[in-house]
């Protein structure tokens, strides 16, 4: 069976420029994640989707990010303009609702210069 | 809120034991372990709910101590293929899984 599948893999943009992640999740999984994670630091969480409802964004900097679920199965994160401080690995996940275990995708790493 | 985790690095000969503690300053629901390998994504190792189960990974284990509100990674006769940074994430009630900054662990020859 697939993992959580991401694209790209990396990036590298101009800071002011938009820039779009794209996740798959595990089939059948109808709990999706975003996280952050910075060099040396466990993921932070940005956004939570049951199905197709964000139901926890409160770490996401919603001046600048943005985030849907369309049909609750993939999901795509956007960054509208990126500032350097966004240089960081952006990690998709997925679970069963109330299973506990998230499965993670190989991330999307982000260099703003 | 963050929780603690302890030691931020350690090294280690294979076949050699280490301890990777995790605590936290709330009750909590869960303790969740994750390892993550260079360039690699969190992969799950197992899952502790409140009620100070001990559950084992081959030859990793995990106890999860509801009062000291802290968790512990066990790793036993390590191998190579134990190295990587260690992750807790921890649940308190309804909030979602809150990652701690992880444990760098090398094993060498």
């Amino acid at each position: 069976e697939a993992g959580v599948v991401q694209s790209p893999r990396y990036k590298i943009i101009e800071k002011k420029q938009p820039v779009a992640f794209w996740c798959n999740p595990i089939s059948g999984h109808n709990t999706l994640y975003w996280y952050r994670q910075n060099l040396g630091q466990g993921p932070e969480l940005l956004i939570r989707y049951e199905n197709e409802e964000a139901v926890d964004d409160s770490q996401l900097p919603k001046d600048r990010f943005s985030a849907e679920r369309l049909k609750g199965v993939d999901s795509t994160l956007k960054i509208q303009p990126a500032e350097l401080g966004d240089s960081a690995v952006y990690l998709c996940a997925s679970s069963l609702i109330g299973a506990g275990a998230i499965y993670f995708g190989e991330g999307s790493w982000l260099t703003v210069v | 809120q963050q929780p603690v985790q302890s030691p931020q690095a350690v090294i280690l000969r294979e076949g050699e034991d280490a301890v990777i503690n995790c605590s936290s300053s709330k009750a909590l629901y869960s303790v969740h372990w994750y390892r993550q390998k260079h360039g690699e994504a969190p992969v799950f190792l197992m899952i502790l709910l409140k009620g100070g189960e001990q559950k084992g990974h081959e030859k990793i284990s995990a106890s999860f101590n509801e009062k000291k509100q802290q968790s512990s990674l066990y790793l036993t006769a390590s191998q190579l293929s134990y190295s990587g940074t260690y992750f807790c994430g921890t649940e308190i009630g309804n909030t979602p899984l809150v990652f701690g900054k992880g444990t760098r662990l090398s094993v060498i020859a």
